[in-house]
């Protein structure tokens, strides 16, 4: 089944300390993003990547790292997480070319 | 600025019902805005995509219309059910080739038996 995939979906962490949260695709996308949606708030691009090794911030990217060195994964990394990063996130993907993004089914972080 | 507003914020019908989502824009250079359904817990999924010239588009239950001239675009959705109940999240994409988004925050539907 063509997915995208996120782990964990749920993570309750405190102040400073590092986590991943991984998204892995199986449809041969070249795009890849990151988003974060907050209550009252559209979702947010965070980061996004065209391709491997190809990777730019998107409108709120302080706090995070991302790496893309293959074309299936696409990492994001919180290394000193503080509580406004408390949120929904969400990956997504989509071919170069075309519109339509395949989402993830989200990942719930709660930082202490 | 580029923005995407929504309304209502939060609707309640009654199975059966019709009802109309709102999302009016300002964004440019525009390519298209797509609605998406985000069930509780999972991530969105596409509903339709509208371009420029397009005033109309169907897709099931499910009816989108562009107005490019006002900047707005609706989502009709006839004989409600209960599997209805979702946010709807209205997106527009700049000129392709920029891979940018804007979101609109989304419609809370609920659809009570």
């Amino acid at each position: 089944e063509a997915q995208v995939t996120q782990n964990p979906r749920y993570l309750i962490t405190v102040t400073g300390k590092k986590l991943t949260v991984t998204c892995s695709q199986n449809m041969n996308h070249e795009y890849m993003s990151w988003y974060r949606q907050d209550p009252g708030l559209g979702l947010r691009q965070i980061y996004y990547s065209m391709n491997v090794e190809v990777t730019d911030k998107g409108d709120v990217p302080e706090g995070y790292k991302v790496s893309r060195k293959e074309k299936r994964n696409f990492p994001l990394i919180l290394e000193s997480p503080s509580p406004n990063q408390t949120s929904l996130y969400f990956c997504a993907s989509r071919l170069t070319g075309a519109n339509v993004l395949t989402f993830g089914a989200g990942s719930r972080l709660t930082v202490l | 600025k580029n923005q995407v507003e929504q309304s209502p914020q939060s609707l309640i019908i009654l199975e059966g019902k019709n009802c109309t989502l709102q999302c009016n824009y300002t964004v440019s250079p525009f390519s298209n805005l797509r609605w998406y359904k985000q069930d509780t817990g999972r991530g969105p999924v596409s509903l339709t995509i509208m371009t420029f010239s397009e005033n109309t588009k169907s897709n099931r239950r499910y009816t989108a219309t562009l107005d490019a001239d006002t900047k707005q675009s609706s989502l009709h959705i006839t004989a409600s059910q209960l599997s209805d109940s979702a946010s709807y999240i209205c997106v527009v994409s700049l000129t392709s080739g920029t891979y940018k988004y804007i979101f609109g925050t989304g419609t809370r539907l609920k659809v009570l038996a």
